[in-house]
């Protein structure tokens, strides 16, 4: 089975510190992706990866920044976190490289709950 | 801009009985894939239900299914005989060949005993 899993389940962070939410997968998926899930919303993509060291803005990304200098490990970075950034944040990971659903679906990590005060 | 409406925000069901989630969704374009995700209370989200655009027929999973309108731009999910483990936060998604998966806003399941 594919694992996707982050570092942290629960962060309470004060405004204007720097934040570092990390996201690791098992599978040697190509694609990664940041999201973020508000009630009423539902996901929203911030930041996607479709290779190493390759990132690609997703709707929201202002606020955020990504890494991805190992395939395995998509990491999201609030350069200086706001109360606005207070939500749930999920991982995941699609295999890519090839036609037909099963390579686009996503495998979710079980998502962080930041706060921030 | 393509987007994915959940037009139910919440829906309840007696448990062993059916239920149908709405999605529909706004396109232009003649391929892609949809999706429907379940997120149970404080747990991972997980693919309940994958279809490709140009398969007519309509994906089937053990007690889910789906309703694939291509011309209605429709994409309901049917449970059969729900359970009190279905009860979570369902979420359609559809993606375009070339471009990013889209979610709807969600539908909240409630099972009844």
């Amino acid at each position: 089975d594919v694992k996707v899993t982050q570092s942290s389940r629960y962060l309470v962070k004060r405004t204007g510190e720097k934040v570092f939410l990390e996201c690791v997968q098992d599978m040697d998926h190509e694609n990664m992706f940041w999201y973020r899930q508000d009630p009423g919303l539902g996901l929203r993509l911030i930041y996607f990866s479709y290779d190493v060291k390759m990132k690609e803005k997703g709707d929201i990304p202002e606020g955020y920044s990504v890494s991805r200098e190992k395939k395995e490990r998509f990491s999201l970075i609030l350069e200086s976190a706001s109360t606005n950034q207070t939500s749930m944040y999920l991982c995941a990971s699609s295999p890519g490289g090839g036609e037909g659903a099963h390579y686009y679906e996503q495998y979710f990590g079980p998502g962080t709950r930041l706060t921030v005060t | 801009a393509q987007t994915v409406t959940q037009s139910q925000p919440e829906m309840s069901v007696q448990e062993a009985e059916t239920v149908t989630l709405s999605c529909t969704y706004d396109t232009s374009e003649s391929d892609y894939y949809l999706f429907w995700y379940k997120q149970p209370p404080s747990r991972q989200m997980i693919l309940v239900i994958r279809q490709e655009a140009y398969k007519q027929q309509n994906a089937t999973e053990n007690r889910f299914s789906v309703n694939f309108q291509k011309a209605a731009k429709s994409f309901s999910l049917k449970i059969s005989d729900s359970q009190l483990g279905d009860a979570a936060m369902y979420f359609c998604a559809y993606r375009p060949y070339n471009n990013d998966m889209r979610f709807g806003a969600g539908t909240r399941l409630t099972v009844k005993p």
